[in-house]
């Protein structure tokens, strides 16, 4: 089975700009979360979707949004782009219900702002 | 969120043990203790969990102290492929925000031929 995907693999982007990353999950996977992993870090939770639903949101402004669609792929949405925005965004779907622990995370999506 | 406490680096050589350790004084009773790795260049992927008892998998064992304010992810034979950030991570079994992880800094093992 293909494990999580992401695309595209990397990205180059100008400040102020808008871009859309894109997730697809594990078949059979209905939670998809989305991290942020700036250089030298651990990655930063960013959203949780759970059967098209937010379950959770981290300490992103409100520039980020996502959301998940009926195939349970994931979009996220990043506007008037900053330089701190430069980061690895990583994807990771896990199985339905509360008792799911492992979480599977795709190769992320590598995005450059100058 | 509860904290945890690793060190930034550690080296072994190939074919040895390798213990890693975390600290989690602050940790409550519904927390989970997962461990995760990052090799090189790959998003992170999941190594093992437990929640008051020792716990053997695959890839590694988890032994957890008996007051939980600790524990040690020990890999029993080290290989190049194990090169990697390891994280060590406290996840609350909250329902809603059941799948939030919180990613310290890690580890940093390196593997020696």
């Amino acid at each position: 089975d293909a494990g999580v995907t992401q695309s595209p693999t990397h990205l180059i982007k100008t400040r102020g700009q808008q871009v859309t990353l894109r997730c697809s999950p594990i078949s059979g996977h209905k939670s998809v979360s989305w991290y942020q992993q700036v250089l030298g870090q651990g990655p930063q939770f960013i959203f949780q979707y759970y059967e098209k639903e937010e379950r959770g949101r981290g300490n992103f402004p409100d520039r980020f949004s996502a959301r998940q669609f009926p195939n349970y792929s994931s979009e996220l949405n990043v506007n008037a782009l900053l330089l701190g925005d430069s980061a690895l965004y990583l994807c990771a779907s896990s199985s339905a219900g509360a008792i799911s622990y492992e979480q599977y995370f795709g190769p992320g999506t590598r995005l450059t702002v100058t | 969120d509860a904290k945890t406490t690793q060190p930034n680096s550690m080296e072994s050589n190939e074919e040895e043990p390798v213990h890693l350790p975390c600290n989690h004084s602050t940790i409550s009773g519904t927390d989970y203790i997962h461990w995760y790795r990052q090799l090189p260049s790959q998003g992170p992927e999941y190594v093992i969990h437990g929640l008051t008892s020792n716990v053997n998998n695959r890839m590694a064992s988890l032994a957890i102290a008996e007051d939980r304010k600790s524990s040690t992810l020990i890999l029993h034979r080290a290989t190049l492929r194990d090169a990697a950030v390891y994280y060590c991570i406290l996840r609350r079994n909250s329902g809603g925000s059941n799948y939030k992880l919180t990613f310290g800094k890690g580890t940093l093992l390196t593997v020696n031929p």
